[in-house]
């Protein structure tokens, strides 16, 4: 499984656009780039998934370039409530695990 | 209401008492596992099930056991637990396996073990 490297915090504000990047670099041919969202006392919650290019959805958007060695998941226009820990992931196509790095804690400020 | 549910949701035992957590899932998943998660370490993958009756270890296996008799439920079993069992443990459930399927996770057991 490829192992990913993310920030291990981000501080911003509200309304502001939160870029985090991922890095990958022993990423896999059939492997998919996913993003966790997980708050306090509570589960984790996925946002999205891409293998390549570009992925939006109604949360989040994914940016995967070319070399798929790093993804970065932007989230626009943050409020107080995005305030949470943000894991990246990479999932094997054929595999049914999934390993959870050290996540990126996102504090978003008024 | 889609939902994975875990009981207890808090659980103060001592060391060497059998305990087990349950886990429900009313969606008809298929694929169903547990991780725990502890402060510095992440979450980490303890055991998973691809269909009744198939269960398979993850990366942290070691003192626990599973069970997959029905589809919805997957109970986790602690046979003699440890101090360094004490975490927050997480059921999870999806369709088919972990590519392309949404994982769902439960609301979390917090256990102690004194």
């Amino acid at each position: 499984l490829a192992k990913t490297t993310q920030p291990i915090s981000m501080d911003s504000y509200e309304g502001q656009e939160v870029n985090i990047t991922c890095s990958h670099n022993n990423i896999a041919t059939n492997d998919y780039i996913t993003w966790y969202q997980q708050f306090p006392s509570q589960g984790p919650r996925f946002i999205i998934q891409g293998y390549k290019t570009k992925v939006t959805n109604e949360v989040a958007s994914l940016f995967i370039p070319a070399d798929r060695k790093s993804s970065t998941l932007s989230l626009p226009r943050v409020s107080l409530s995005d305030t949470a820990v943000y894991y990246c992931l990479v999932v094997a196509s054929a595999g049914n695990k999934l390993t959870f790095g050290g996540g990126t804690r996102v504090l978003v400020k008024p | 209401e889609a939902q994975v549910t875990q009981n207890p949701r808090y659980l103060i035992t001592v060391t060497g008492k059998k305990l087990t957590v349950t886990c429900s899932q009313n969606m008809n998943h298929e694929y169903m596992s547990w991780y725990r998660q502890d402060p510095g370490l992440g979450l980490r993958q303890i055991y998973y099930s691809m269909n009744v009756e198939v269960t398979d270890k993850g990366d942290v296996p070691e003192g626990y056991k599973v069970s997959r008799k029905e589809k919805r439920n997957f109970p986790l079993i602690l046979e003699s637990p440890s101090p360094n069992q004490t975490s927050l443990y997480f059921c999870a459930s999806s369709q088919g396996g972990a590519v392309g399927e949404t994982q769902y996770f439960g609301p979390g057991t917090r256990l102690l073990v004194l």
